[in-house]
């Protein structure tokens, strides 16, 4: 099946920047998103970008996709502790709508 | 406010029970969608169903049901053939078509499943 990998862990100090990456192999992907889960909650959705796209800003958020190496990434500006979460890429593709191919989710801790 | 509710949010069953989760949602979703979550892995899909009375597999289907006799609720039944059901399961919603709005999942708070 398709893979979508991330790195598992990161930590951050409040106020600094957080950069989480993910890669995936399916050259097909329509949609990537990325979604947050807060300990012990479902996951929401923060933001996605369509593959025609190569950046999308959405307040301190700026997602970057670069999709001849198929990467894709999220920043975070200007970290908080709220910001504290386990970060999930995921994609799509026109056949599969609704049926995600998550990453494993990168645990994000900010640190004061 | 709409939304998907999950219940039980904890549950605890002994080995050979079956147990089944509820999930319910108001936002008129067509779709809907049990995911199972493991520690350090991603989000895996159990069942999905896109319309009243149809359901399809999804990459872990083996030792679940569902059913979807109403368009609000998609119960999942984790039967005592699945051999490792200690887990977080999610359940999710969306539209049905093919823009973005299909692929946009709404989940609910998830229920962790303990088996003694």
């Amino acid at each position: 099946g398709e893979d979508v990998e991330q790195s598992l862990f990161l930590s951050v100090r409040e106020g600094d920047s957080s950069v989480i990456n993910c890669t995936y192999t399916d050259s097909s992907s329509t949609y990537l998103y990325w979604y947050k889960q807060e300990p012990g909650a479902g996951l929401q959705l923060l933001t996605y970008i369509f593959s025609n796209m190569d950046m999308k800003q959405d307040q301190r958020l700026t997602v970057l996709l670069n999709k001849k190496d198929k990467h894709l990434s999220l920043r975070i500006a200007d970290t908080q502790t709220g910001d504290s979460a386990i970060y999930f890429c995921a994609e799509s593709n026109a056949d599969s709508w609704g049926k995600l191919q998550f990453g494993a989710g990168t645990q994000v801790v900010v640190t004061p | 406010d709409g939304g998907i509710t999950q219940s039980p949010k904890y549950l605890f069953r002994k080995e050979g029970q079956n147990v089944t989760l509820s999930c319910e949602q108001n936002l008129n979703h067509d779709a809907m969608y049990w995911y199972r979550q493991d520690p350090g892995q991603g989000l895996r899909l159990i069942y999905y169903s896109q319309i009243v009375n149809d359901f399809q597999k999804g990459d872990i289907a083996e030792g679940y049901s569902v059913s979807r006799e109403k368009k609000e609720s998609f119960p999942l039944t984790v039967t005592s053939a699945q051999k490792n059901p200690t887990a977080f399961y999610l359940c999710a919603s969306s539209l049905t078509g093919h823009g973005v709005g299909a692929n946009v999942l709404t989940f609910g708070a998830g229920s962790r499943l303990t088996v003694l």
